[in-house]
């Protein structure tokens, strides 16, 4: 059983361009949960997304960024736009259904915007 | 409002030497709570978790905690610490208001010295 899969494990844009970051939660795992670590810093949550729904997305800068699951394939973080300040590293965890407390992390994509 | 504290941002230690990395939150309902370990450019490894019962949890590695539900702390603990134990240990508390949400604390760094 792989663990969580993130894609790419590293990123290069140019400000103004657009970053996808892709994750693939763990099998049977429907829930997924993105975060963002700026340098020195600890996990912040971003957005919490089921299979098709957002459900909290509390932690979201309120543009440029987005999120979804769809109901096939992984789940996707689009920044349009990027500035500097989104370089970070992005986490993506997941949990099984009706264990929504046990999350398991990726590896992360390191974002760097030149 | 909920809040993860996470009291010392670095603590140096002689190798073999005992540690303890503190840990302590603020919350008005019941919570769940995590340590990981990130290694330099690496994700973050689950080291021990406390979704309930003996509030003396042991993880990986060697490491212990206990939850103090009066004190609200989680403090990660290990008798004897190694070299390769060097790296970031990050607190976390999932809070249960329905979503699950996840919180951070800044990280303490741990450097162990020969």
């Amino acid at each position: 059983n792989a663990g969580v899969m993130q894609n790419p494990r590293h990123l290069v844009r140019r400000r103004g361009q657009e970053a996808r970051l892709r994750c693939s939660p763990m099998k049977g795992h429907s829930h997924v949960y993105w975060y963002r670590q700026l340098p020195e810093e600890g996990l912040k949550f971003m957005v919490y997304l089921q299979k098709e729904n957002i459900i909290d997305e509390s932690g979201m800068p309120k543009e440029r960024f987005s999120a979804e699951f769809p109901k096939e394939g992984p789940s996707i973080l689009r920044i349009q736009q990027v500035v500097r300040g989104d370089s970070a590293a992005y986490f993506c965890a997941s949990s099984p259904e009706g264990r929504r407390n046990e999350a398991f992390f990726g590896q992360g994509t390191r974002l760097t915007v030149v | 409002a909920q809040s993860v504290t996470q009291l010392d941002s670095q603590v140096p230690v002689f190798e073999e030497a005992p540690v303890e990395l503190r840990c302590n939150y603020s919350s008005s309902v019941s919570v769940y709570l995590f340590w990981y370990v990130q290694y330099p450019n690496q994700g973050l490894q689950l080291l021990l978790k406390y979704l309930s019962g003996s509030t003396l949890v042991k993880g990986i590695n060697g490491f212990e905690a206990e939850f103090n539900k009066s004190q609200t702390s989680f403090h990660l603990r290990k008798p004897s610490v190694h070299i390769s134990d060097t790296a970031e240990y990050f607190c976390a508390v999932t809070f249960n208001t329905g979503g699950f949400k996840t919180i951070f604390g800044a990280g303490t760094r741990l450097f162990v010295k020969a």
